[in-house]
C-alpha cells in the first residue's frame, strides 16, 4: 500500500494567488481529513469527509478556504485567495472508520506552503 | 470544547533509560486515545490506539495507559535508543457532536542521545 499521498511537498507562492492542495487516500479508507499544523496552534482540523460527503466544516478558518472530494481516491484543498497567514504544513489523512473504533488514521506526508 | 496538554513540551535522555510521557484531556467524554510519533518533515505515524473500555496497549518498548475518569494517559517507552527520537503526539476522539473529530495536544519533543 502506497499509504495516503499529498501533492506539492512543498509550495511557495505570493499574496492574492490562488493555491491547491491534492490528496489521495489510502484505497478503501471511508474517511478523509484534511489537517493544519503551526508551531503556535499545533493541529487543527480544517474540515473531514465520509463517503466523499463533507460532515464537518466548522476548522476552515474563512471564505477564502474550500474543499472537495469528487471521488473516493482524490480530494482537493483550495485557497484563494492566499494570505501570509495561511503559511503552515497542511496534512491529508485517512481511516476506515474515523478513529471511532480500533481503526487508526493515516497521515501523508504533508505539505509545506508558504506564502510571501 | 476538549483540550488536550502534553507535558513535557521537550525531554532530552541518555540512551538505555526508561522513560514516561504525559497527556491530559479536559473531558472524558471519549471514544479512543491514540500516540502518534512525528518526524521531521514527515507525517505523522499511529504507534498505539486505547478505546475508551482499554485500560492499557503495549507494542513491543511502548506501553500506553488509559485513565478516562481523571483525563490522563501515559506513554511509556524502555530502553530508548537513539532512532526513538521524534516529536510524539497524543489525540483523542471525542464522543460529543461530531464524533469523528480527533483533538491533538502540541506534542513532546523527545531527544535519545546515544
Amino acid at each position: 500500500d502506497a499509504g495516503v499521498i499529498q501533492s506539492p511537498r512543498h509550495e511557495v507562492t505570493e499574496m492574492g494567488q490562488e493555491v491547491t492542495l491534492r490528496c489521495k487516500p489510502i484505497s478503501g479508507h471511508d474517511y478523509l481529513f484534511w489537517y493544519r499544523q503551526t508551531m503556535m496552534r499545533g493541529l487543527e482540523l480544517l474540515i473531514y469527509f465520509n463517503n466523499n460527503v463533507p460532515i464537518d466544516d466548522s476548522g476552515m478558518p474563512e471564505d477564502r478556504f474550500s474543499a472537495k472530494m469528487p471521488n473516493a481516491s482524490f480530494s482537493t484543498l483550495k485557497i484563494q485567495p492566499s494570505e501570509p497567514r495561511d503559511s503552515a504544513v497542511y496534512f491529508c489523512a485517512s481511516s476506515r472508520s474515523g478513529g471511532r473504533y480500533n481503526s487508526p488514521l493515516h497521515f501523508g506526508n504533508g505539505t509545506r506552503l508558504t506564502v510571501t | 470544547k476538549q483540550e488536550v496538554t502534553q507535558i513535557p513540551a521537550a525531554l532530552s535522555v541518555p540512551e538505555g533509560e526508561n522513560l514516561v510521557l504525559n497527556c491530559s484531556f479536559t473531558d472524558s467524554a471519549i471514544y479512543n486515545l491514540q500516540w502518534f510519533r512525528q518526524d521531521p518533515g514527515k507525517g505523522l505515524t499511529s504507534l498505539l490506539l486505547i478505546q475508551s473500555s482499554q485500560r492499557e496497549q503495549t507494542s513491543g518498548r511502548l506501553n500506553a495507559s488509559l485513565d478516562k475518569s481523571s483525563g490522563r494517559s501515559t506513554l511509556y517507552i524502555a530502553a530508548s535508543q537513539p532512532g526513538d527520537s521524534a516529536t510524539y503526539l497524543c489525540a483523542v476522539t471525542s464522543s460529543g457532536g461530531s464524533n469523528y473529530k480527533l483533538t491533538f495536544g502540541k506534542g513532546t519533543l523527545l531527544t535519545v542521545n546515544p
